[in-house]
């Protein structure tokens, strides 16, 4: 089954610097990838997604990239600021968005 | 703007009892899901539900139940709670290839 590699596990930046979250993927016939964001005691949240047939997708600060042919997709914090901290989650799917497959999470700290 | 609700937020069980965590959405979302969080696994699905009066197994249903009797509402069962089930679960929601919505959780300790 669907397997997904989910690193670095914890991700220290200064406040200002860029952070990258990288995730690998086993099932190449995975197409939809969401990023959730988990804040300490709640829900995840969804913050972007990509879908297979786009390798990059923007929305301010946050972008998303995929390599459908390496099976990894990257999320990327730029201008990081206090409030990104949190737990981050990447996840795959194929023909639906239920089934979803978790990545373990990162935490990204941000000093101040 | 109530989204995904979970009740109760918190439970301490012991060994044996029998519980049963409820899930509410109103957003009329075909699709609901139950999933536990554990440190540094990430989320698994346990159950799913494709819409009223439907469910599915997903990575981890041993020991639990779920029914769907009402499209707004997913219940999960623990028949005979054990220390192995100590968790955090969520309930989340969606429609047909759209993402999910979560709720905040339910904190369970089983002692």
């Amino acid at each position: 089954g669907e397997n997904v590699e989910q690193h670095p596990s914890t991700l220290s930046v200064q406040e200002g610097d860029s952070a990258v979250i990288k995730c690998t993927y086993s099932d190449s016939a995975s197409n939809y990838f969401p990023w959730y964001k988990q804040e300490l005691g709640k829900g995840p949240q969804l913050i972007i997604d990509i879908r297979s047939n786009v390798g990059e997708k923007k929305d301010q600060r946050i972008a998303v990239t995929l390599n459908k042919t390496a099976k990894h997709f990257s999320l990327h914090i730029t201008e990081t600021q206090p409030e990104d901290s949190a737990v981050y989650f990447c996840a795959a799917s194929g023909n639906s968005n239920y089934q979803l497959i978790w990545g373990a999470g990162t935490k990204l700290i941000i000093k101040p | 703007n109530a989204g995904v609700t979970q009740t109760p937020k918190f439970r301490v069980l012991k060994t044996g009892q029998s519980m049963t965590l409820l899930c509410a959405q109103d957003m009329n979302h075909e699709y609901m899901y139950w999933y536990r969080q554990d440190p540094g696994m990430g989320l698994r699905l346990i159950h799913y539900s494709v819409g009223e009066g439907t469910t599915a197994k997903g990575e981890v249903p041993d020991g639990y139940n779920v029914s769907r009797l009402k499209k707004q509402n997913f219940l999960l069962g623990l028949e005979s709670a054990a220390p192995s089930q100590t968790s955090v679960y969520f309930c989340a929601s969606s429609s047909d290839h759209q993402p999910q919505h979560f709720g905040d959780g339910t904190r369970l300790s089983i002692l």
